[in-house]
């Protein structure tokens, strides 16, 4: 079984301030974990994915994550938040050979000028 | 590479009418999946194909909802009868293999009245 708990539905940060999300993760195995983003009224898009390979994972637009097996944690960061960061995150695990990610309920990211 | 296409991408319907919603997704992908967002429930996974075959629909909510792939370039989404509560976003998504990222369409947005 694999679960993802995303602490925080809301959170807010000023423009040039550390971006912290939080995403525990649940599994039985090792599993493949991503970091997607939405923007309004569109779908959502990768911003990043840890496969072993090592355990800081750098994505797109500046943000990394970090993955933490003794936490069960892969917490998605960015030093210095800009404006267009504004979206709502998920965070999705998959594990066991499913191929079927579980997505968490999402991060909804605001920006102060 | 024109990513996940979805029609349409807004859907007003009235309760009882029939509702189908179209997905291309990326060629050469393996998989291919439909979600359903809503503020109440977050992303719901309903059905996912693999090449074309349908291997897991038990997140379909009930006999009113369809879904079929004919062929490797085309799914489709059916609501038959609608209803209100039926009202949210559709998403379709694509990936290459097992394991790999999702790529989403921009999704439709169904309102049933």
């Amino acid at each position: 079984a694999q679960s993802v708990t995303q602490l925080g539905s809301h959170v807010s940060v000023s423009e040039g301030a550390l971006v912290l999300l939080r995403c525990n993760y649940s599994s039985s195995v090792p599993p493949y974990l991503f970091w997607y983003v939405q923007y309004p009224n569109q779908g959502l898009q990768l911003l990043l994915k840890y496969t072993s390979a090592a355990t800081l994972v750098k994505g797109i637009n500046g943000f990394e994550a970090e993955f933490k097996k003794s936490e069960t944690s892969f917490h998605l960061t960015k030093p210095s938040a800009h404006m267009s960061d504004a979206a709502e995150y998920f965070c999705a695990v998959e594990s066991g050979g499913s191929y079927i990610p579980t997505f968490g309920r999402g991060t909804s990211l605001i920006v102060h000028p | 590479d024109a990513g996940v296409i979805q029609s349409p991408r807004h859907e007003v319907t009235e309760m009882g009418q029939e509702v189908t919603l179209r997905c291309k997704p990326i060629s050469g992908h393996d998989y291919l999946f439909w979600y359903r967002q809503t503020m109440m429930r977050g992303l719901e996974l309903l059905i996912y194909f693999n090449n074309n075959v349908p291997i897991d629909d038990s997140g379909m909510p009930e006999d009113r909802f369809s879904a079929k792939m004919p062929n490797a370039s085309f799914s489709t989404l059916k609501i038959q009868p609608s209803e209100p509560r039926d009202s949210a976003v559709y998403f379709c998504a694509s990936s290459r293999t097992g394991g790999s990222p999702l790529h989403f369409g921009n999704g439709t947005r169904l309102t049933v009245t």
